[in-house]
């Protein structure tokens, strides 16, 4: 069965990087995009970026341009989120989710990975 | 970018009530778009996919429609598992946004 399993919690401290994985199983992994959403607590989605595993190529959000990185190892079907100088406005859960934007569905998602941005 | 105008942002109701829940887009997105359901501590589950197909495992009592830029969910008799925060997200174009949420709570 599909399955995106995540990275497990981290806490940083203002300035810091966080990269966060993205473990894919049960299907190919360089067959579909992964896109990447974050959630504060108590607030709604917002979209990150995406990445395309085969290919390497991304598209980030612009509020993220240029503190965000989207990566991948095709040898392990895993997919990465780094994002650097961290403030406390992005301790949020971080999550993968798999689009195939064919059919244009995002299907499976990883289960989250809490990031606390704390001095 | 597109924006995603959705309503209400809480809505109440009560087991076996129809609920409708609606996603304005700021211009066309042919039919990208889709549903999920989000419980607390959850990941988000798709529930609608190109405006109006089922995901494979949703209830049938969960359908989407579209008519222009407006797209609806519907929950045809609102069942004790489904209070939960909706939203839609349209996959046009980039930036992938996602409407505000509505939260269905029971009354």
């Amino acid at each position: 069965q599909v399955q995106l399993v995540q990275s497990g919690a981290e806490v940083k401290k203002p300035g810091a990087s966080v990269k966060v994985s993205c473990k894919a199983s049960g299907y190919t992994f360089t067959n579909f995009d992964i896109n990447w959403v974050r959630q504060a607590t108590g607030q709604g989605l917002e979209w990150m970026g995406w990445m395309n595993p085969n290919s390497g190529n991304t598209g980030y959000a612009q509020k993220f341009q240029g503190r965000v990185t989207m990566t991948r190892s095709t040898s392990i079907s895993t997919a990465y989120m780094e994002l650097s100088s961290l403030r406390s406005e992005d301790t949020a859960v971080y999550y993968c989710a798999r689009l195939i934007a064919a059919t244009g569905k995002v299907d499976y998602w990883g289960q989250g990975t809490l990031v606390t941005v704390s001095s | 970018d597109i924006q995603l105008t959705q309503s209400p942002s809480f809505l109440s109701a009560s087991v076996g009530d129809r609920v409708t829940i609606t996603c304005r887009a700021s211009q066309g997105i042919s039919s990208y778009l889709v549903w999920y359901q989000q419980k607390p501590g959850k990941a988000p589950k798709l529930l609608i996919y190109a405006a109006s197909t089922l995901q494979s495992g949703v209830p049938s009592r969960f359908s989407g429609s579209e008519s222009g830029t407006e797209f609806t969910l519907t929950i045809s008799s609102l069942q004790p598992e489904d209070f939960a925060t909706y939203y839609c997200q349209q996959l046009n174009s980039s930036p992938l946004t996602f409407g505000g949420g509505t939260k269905v709570e029971m009354k």
